[in-house]
Protein backbone atom coordinates (compact mmCIF):
# COMPACT_ATOMS: atom_id res chain seq x y z
CA UNK A 1 0.00 0.00 0.00
CA UNK A 2 1.65 3.09 -1.30
CA UNK A 3 -0.50 5.50 1.20
CA UNK A 4 -2.18 7.48 -1.88
CA UNK A 5 -5.74 7.06 -1.76
CA UNK A 6 -7.86 7.41 -5.22
CA UNK A 7 -11.51 6.86 -5.07
CA UNK A 8 -13.45 5.85 -7.23
CA UNK A 9 -11.73 2.83 -8.53
CA UNK A 10 -13.97 2.63 -10.88
CA UNK A 11 -15.98 5.30 -12.94
CA UNK A 12 -18.53 4.58 -15.97
CA UNK A 13 -20.23 7.58 -17.43
CA UNK A 14 -21.23 8.54 -21.04
CA UNK A 15 -20.23 11.18 -23.12
CA UNK A 16 -21.01 14.75 -22.61
CA UNK A 17 -20.69 14.24 -18.55
CA UNK A 18 -18.41 15.88 -15.97
CA UNK A 19 -16.95 13.94 -13.19
CA UNK A 20 -14.74 14.36 -10.69
CA UNK A 21 -11.88 12.11 -9.27
CA UNK A 22 -10.66 12.40 -5.88
CA UNK A 23 -6.68 11.71 -4.43
CA UNK A 24 -5.67 11.97 -0.98
CA UNK A 25 -1.69 11.94 -0.77
CA UNK A 26 0.68 10.38 1.98
CA UNK A 27 0.22 11.87 5.03
CA UNK A 28 2.52 15.23 5.02
CA UNK A 29 2.91 15.31 1.69
CA UNK A 30 2.69 18.31 0.19
CA UNK A 31 3.07 17.67 -3.85
CA UNK A 32 0.81 15.81 -5.92
CA UNK A 33 0.73 14.97 -9.20
CA UNK A 34 -1.99 13.55 -11.75
CA UNK A 35 -0.98 11.29 -14.99
CA UNK A 36 -3.42 9.49 -17.23
CA UNK A 37 -2.78 5.98 -18.82
CA UNK A 38 -4.60 5.34 -22.26
CA UNK A 39 -3.73 2.65 -24.64
CA UNK A 40 -3.57 5.42 -27.45
CA UNK A 41 -1.66 7.87 -25.89
CA UNK A 42 0.49 6.22 -22.79
CA UNK A 43 1.05 7.51 -19.54
CA UNK A 44 1.14 11.49 -19.86
CA UNK A 45 1.55 13.94 -16.74
CA UNK A 46 -0.87 16.30 -16.77
CA UNK A 47 -0.72 18.54 -13.62
CA UNK A 48 0.99 19.19 -10.43
CA UNK A 49 -0.10 21.42 -7.29
CA UNK A 50 2.36 21.66 -4.64
CA UNK A 51 0.52 22.98 -1.36
CA UNK A 52 -2.42 24.40 -2.64
CA UNK A 53 -0.63 26.44 -5.88
CA UNK A 54 -0.34 25.04 -9.12
CA UNK A 55 3.56 23.97 -9.98
CA UNK A 56 3.21 22.60 -13.21
CA UNK A 57 1.12 22.05 -16.47
CA UNK A 58 1.17 19.30 -19.12
CA UNK A 59 -0.57 17.24 -21.93
CA UNK A 60 -4.07 18.53 -19.78
CA UNK A 61 -7.19 19.12 -22.19
CA UNK A 62 -8.91 22.55 -21.38
CA UNK A 63 -11.91 20.56 -20.26
CA UNK A 64 -10.19 19.04 -17.40
CA UNK A 65 -8.92 21.36 -14.63
CA UNK A 66 -7.88 20.39 -11.14
CA UNK A 67 -7.20 21.89 -7.41
CA UNK A 68 -5.37 21.15 -4.34
CA UNK A 69 -7.20 22.00 -1.14
CA UNK A 70 -5.71 23.25 2.17
CA UNK A 71 -5.94 19.58 3.45
CA UNK A 72 -4.05 19.08 0.72
CA UNK A 73 -6.34 16.28 -0.55
CA UNK A 74 -6.90 17.06 -4.86
CA UNK A 75 -9.53 17.00 -7.59
CA UNK A 76 -9.34 16.49 -11.25
CA UNK A 77 -12.68 17.02 -12.70
CA UNK A 78 -13.30 16.33 -16.22
CA UNK A 79 -16.02 17.96 -18.32
CA UNK A 80 -17.73 17.42 -21.95
CA UNK A 81 -16.16 13.70 -21.29
CA UNK A 82 -15.62 12.14 -24.99
CA UNK A 83 -15.07 8.41 -25.81
CA UNK A 84 -11.39 9.23 -25.99
CA UNK A 85 -10.70 10.10 -22.45
CA UNK A 86 -11.33 6.70 -21.29
CA UNK A 87 -8.28 5.89 -19.61
CA UNK A 88 -6.66 4.75 -16.05
CA UNK A 89 -6.37 8.40 -14.02
CA UNK A 90 -3.46 7.96 -11.45
CA UNK A 91 -2.33 10.38 -8.35
CA UNK A 92 0.71 10.59 -7.00
CA UNK A 93 2.25 12.35 -3.91
CA UNK A 94 5.45 13.10 -2.55
CA UNK A 95 6.74 14.55 0.19
CA UNK A 96 7.63 18.25 -1.74
CA UNK A 97 9.10 18.71 -5.13
CA UNK A 98 12.65 17.91 -7.12
CA UNK A 99 14.09 15.63 -9.15
CA UNK A 100 15.15 13.21 -6.05
CA UNK A 101 11.87 13.07 -4.48
CA UNK A 102 10.42 9.28 -4.18
CA UNK A 103 6.89 9.51 -6.18
CA UNK A 104 4.32 7.20 -4.68
CA UNK A 105 1.25 6.42 -7.11
CA UNK A 106 -2.07 5.41 -6.26
CA UNK A 107 -4.32 2.58 -7.58
CA UNK A 108 -5.81 4.81 -9.83
CA UNK A 109 -9.10 5.40 -11.45
CA UNK A 110 -10.40 3.33 -13.92
CA UNK A 111 -12.91 6.11 -16.10
CA UNK A 112 -15.45 4.10 -19.05
CA UNK A 113 -16.76 6.91 -21.39
CA UNK A 114 -19.77 5.23 -22.88
CA UNK B 1 11.25 18.04 -25.58
CA UNK B 2 12.63 15.12 -23.89
CA UNK B 3 11.80 11.30 -25.24
CA UNK B 4 12.13 8.12 -23.47
CA UNK B 5 12.23 4.94 -25.97
CA UNK B 6 11.69 1.54 -24.97
CA UNK B 7 12.25 -0.57 -28.30
CA UNK B 8 10.77 -3.79 -26.88
CA UNK B 9 6.76 -4.08 -26.67
CA UNK B 10 6.75 -7.75 -25.06
CA UNK B 11 9.42 -10.14 -23.53
CA UNK B 12 9.38 -13.45 -22.69
CA UNK B 13 12.06 -14.94 -20.19
CA UNK B 14 12.20 -18.99 -18.45
CA UNK B 15 11.81 -18.86 -14.70
CA UNK B 16 15.12 -18.63 -12.92
CA UNK B 17 17.10 -17.41 -16.24
CA UNK B 18 17.90 -13.53 -16.82
CA UNK B 19 16.30 -11.09 -19.37
CA UNK B 20 17.24 -7.42 -19.93
CA UNK B 21 14.87 -4.65 -20.61
CA UNK B 22 15.71 -1.88 -22.96
CA UNK B 23 15.37 1.95 -22.23
CA UNK B 24 16.66 5.03 -24.61
CA UNK B 25 16.49 8.15 -24.04
CA UNK B 26 16.94 11.92 -25.01
CA UNK B 27 17.93 14.80 -23.26
CA UNK B 28 20.19 17.69 -23.16
CA UNK B 29 20.51 18.15 -19.36
CA UNK B 30 22.81 17.13 -16.77
CA UNK B 31 20.87 16.42 -13.48
CA UNK B 32 18.14 14.24 -13.88
CA UNK B 33 17.08 10.80 -12.77
CA UNK B 34 16.13 7.37 -14.56
CA UNK B 35 13.30 5.09 -12.96
CA UNK B 36 11.88 2.09 -13.90
CA UNK B 37 8.80 1.14 -12.83
CA UNK B 38 6.79 -1.88 -12.70
CA UNK B 39 2.79 -2.30 -13.50
CA UNK B 40 1.21 -5.81 -12.69
CA UNK B 41 -2.40 -6.59 -13.50
CA UNK B 42 -3.19 -4.48 -10.21
CA UNK B 43 -2.68 -1.63 -12.08
CA UNK B 44 -0.37 0.20 -9.17
CA UNK B 45 2.62 1.30 -10.48
CA UNK B 46 5.94 0.02 -8.16
CA UNK B 47 9.05 1.79 -8.52
CA UNK B 48 11.71 -1.19 -9.18
CA UNK B 49 14.62 1.08 -9.04
CA UNK B 50 16.14 4.14 -9.85
CA UNK B 51 19.35 5.99 -10.96
CA UNK B 52 21.05 9.51 -10.68
CA UNK B 53 22.22 10.48 -13.25
CA UNK B 54 25.67 11.97 -11.54
CA UNK B 55 26.55 9.02 -10.19
CA UNK B 56 28.27 6.21 -12.28
CA UNK B 57 27.45 3.34 -10.17
CA UNK B 58 24.68 1.13 -11.19
CA UNK B 59 21.70 0.96 -9.36
CA UNK B 60 21.10 -2.60 -7.46
CA UNK B 61 18.07 -3.53 -6.06
CA UNK B 62 18.42 -7.40 -5.19
CA UNK B 63 17.74 -8.89 -8.12
CA UNK B 64 17.20 -6.17 -10.29
CA UNK B 65 20.52 -3.94 -11.25
CA UNK B 66 20.56 -1.41 -13.93
CA UNK B 67 23.20 -0.74 -17.11
CA UNK B 68 23.30 2.93 -17.19
CA UNK B 69 25.26 4.08 -19.82
CA UNK B 70 25.47 8.22 -20.04
CA UNK B 71 26.78 8.91 -23.05
CA UNK B 72 24.77 6.47 -25.16
CA UNK B 73 21.89 7.78 -23.00
CA UNK B 74 20.81 4.35 -22.53
CA UNK B 75 19.34 3.04 -19.24
CA UNK B 76 18.62 -0.86 -19.61
CA UNK B 77 17.00 -3.22 -16.45
CA UNK B 78 18.35 -6.45 -16.01
CA UNK B 79 16.12 -9.21 -13.72
CA UNK B 80 18.56 -12.29 -12.43
CA UNK B 81 16.23 -15.25 -11.31
CA UNK B 82 13.08 -14.02 -12.84
CA UNK B 83 10.46 -15.25 -10.92
CA UNK B 84 6.45 -15.78 -11.65
CA UNK B 85 5.49 -12.63 -10.03
CA UNK B 86 7.71 -10.82 -12.08
CA UNK B 87 5.17 -10.87 -14.76
CA UNK B 88 4.41 -7.45 -15.34
CA UNK B 89 4.12 -4.29 -17.77
CA UNK B 90 7.99 -2.18 -17.26
CA UNK B 91 8.09 1.54 -17.61
CA UNK B 92 11.33 3.28 -18.06
CA UNK B 93 10.96 6.63 -17.25
CA UNK B 94 12.73 10.37 -17.19
CA UNK B 95 12.61 13.00 -14.53
CA UNK B 96 14.78 16.64 -14.36
CA UNK B 97 14.48 19.25 -11.93
CA UNK B 98 13.14 22.20 -12.74
CA UNK B 99 11.62 25.25 -12.25
CA UNK B 100 8.91 24.43 -14.30
CA UNK B 101 8.51 20.88 -12.54
CA UNK B 102 9.50 17.48 -12.26
CA UNK B 103 6.67 15.39 -13.82
CA UNK B 104 7.95 12.00 -15.05
CA UNK B 105 8.31 11.42 -18.82
CA UNK B 106 7.23 7.87 -19.04
CA UNK B 107 8.72 4.92 -22.01
CA UNK B 108 5.68 2.59 -24.07
CA UNK B 109 6.46 -0.24 -21.76
CA UNK B 110 7.60 -3.83 -22.45
CA UNK B 111 5.52 -6.40 -21.21
CA UNK B 112 7.08 -9.17 -19.69
CA UNK B 113 5.75 -12.43 -19.31
CA UNK B 114 7.62 -15.44 -17.30
CA UNK B 115 7.68 -19.12 -18.19
CA UNK B 116 7.16 -21.61 -15.67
Amino acid sequence: DSGVTQTPKHLITATGQRVTLRCSPRSGDLSVYWYQQSLDQGLQFLIQYYNGEERAKGNILERFSAQQFPDLHSELNLSSLELGDSALYFCASSATWGVAEKLFFGSGTQLSVL
Amino acid sequence: AQTVTQSQPEMSVQEAETVTLSCTYDTSESDYYLFWYKQPPSRQMILVIRQEAYKQQNATENRFSVNFQKAAKSFSLKISDSQLGDAAMYFCAYREGKSSGDKLTFGTGTRLAVRP
